[in-house]
């Protein structure tokens, strides 16, 4: 059974552009949750879907918003790049993201705004 | 808000050491508790977690016990490989899918 599947890898881009990430769950999982990982904040929530609806955010700005498909693959926007949004980027899936289910995360995307 | 303190790194400990991370957290309900790991270019795995109050999580020889009166979970393991060396999570769920992680502890294990 695949792991959860994040792309790009890497991603290098300029302030002021936008970017999106992608997130493939494990097959069967329907629930994808985003974590924003830094040296200085450390890992921080940004949103959760399950079933193609958005159950739960963080506190991040406007500027970062996410989507879920019909086949559960997730992707994250973030507009408007600002150096702070270097960082890695985890996305995690569960299988309908109760209390106590297990998550598997991704390797991350590396994102780095020059 | 519910956050998670554990302690500064890095750890630094030669091969077949006693290892003990420090966790400490803070509430409003009866939250889950996990220790997450992550070795070099690679997402978080999870260790091992604990559900309720005088639970203990154990696996790879790393264990904690779930500690509602000092609100503690700390992680330990007996004898440490220099394939530990990793960066260590603490975390708490009190919600579906949202995990509040610690800032992180980086274990640096010698032969």
């Amino acid at each position: 059974k695949a792991g959860v599947t994040q792309t790009p890898r890497y991603l290098i881009k300029t302030r002021g552009q936008q970017v999106t990430l992608s997130c493939s769950p494990i097959s069967g999982h329907r629930s994808v949750s985003w974590y924003q990982q830094t040296p200085g904040q450390g890992l921080q929530f940004l949103f959760e879907y399950f079933s193609e609806t958005q159950r739960n955010k963080g506190n991040f700005p406007g500027r970062f918003s996410g989507r879920q498909f019909s086949n559960s693959r997730s992707e994250m926007n973030v507009s408007t790049l600002e150096l702070g949004d270097s960082a890695l980027y985890l996305c995690a899936s569960s299988y309908s993201g109760q209390l106590n289910e297990k998550l598997f995360f991704g390797s991350g995307t590396q994102l780095s705004v020059l | 808000g519910d956050s998670v303190t554990q302690m500064e790194g890095p750890v630094t400990l030669s091969e077949e050491a006693f290892l003990t991370i420090n966790c400490t957290y803070t509430a409003t309900g009866y939250p889950s508790l996990f220790w997450y790991v992550q070795y070099p270019g690679e997402g978080l795995q999870l260790l091992l977690k604990a559900t309720k109050a005088d639970d203990k999580g154990s696996n790879k020889g790393f264990e904690a016990t779930y500690r509602k009166e000092t609100t503690s979970f700390h992680l330990e393991k007996g004898s440490v490989q220099v394939s530990d060396s990793a960066v260590y999570f603490c975390a708490l769920r009190e919600s579906a899918d949202k995990l509040i992680f610690g800032t992180g502890t980086r274990l640096q294990v010698f032969p």
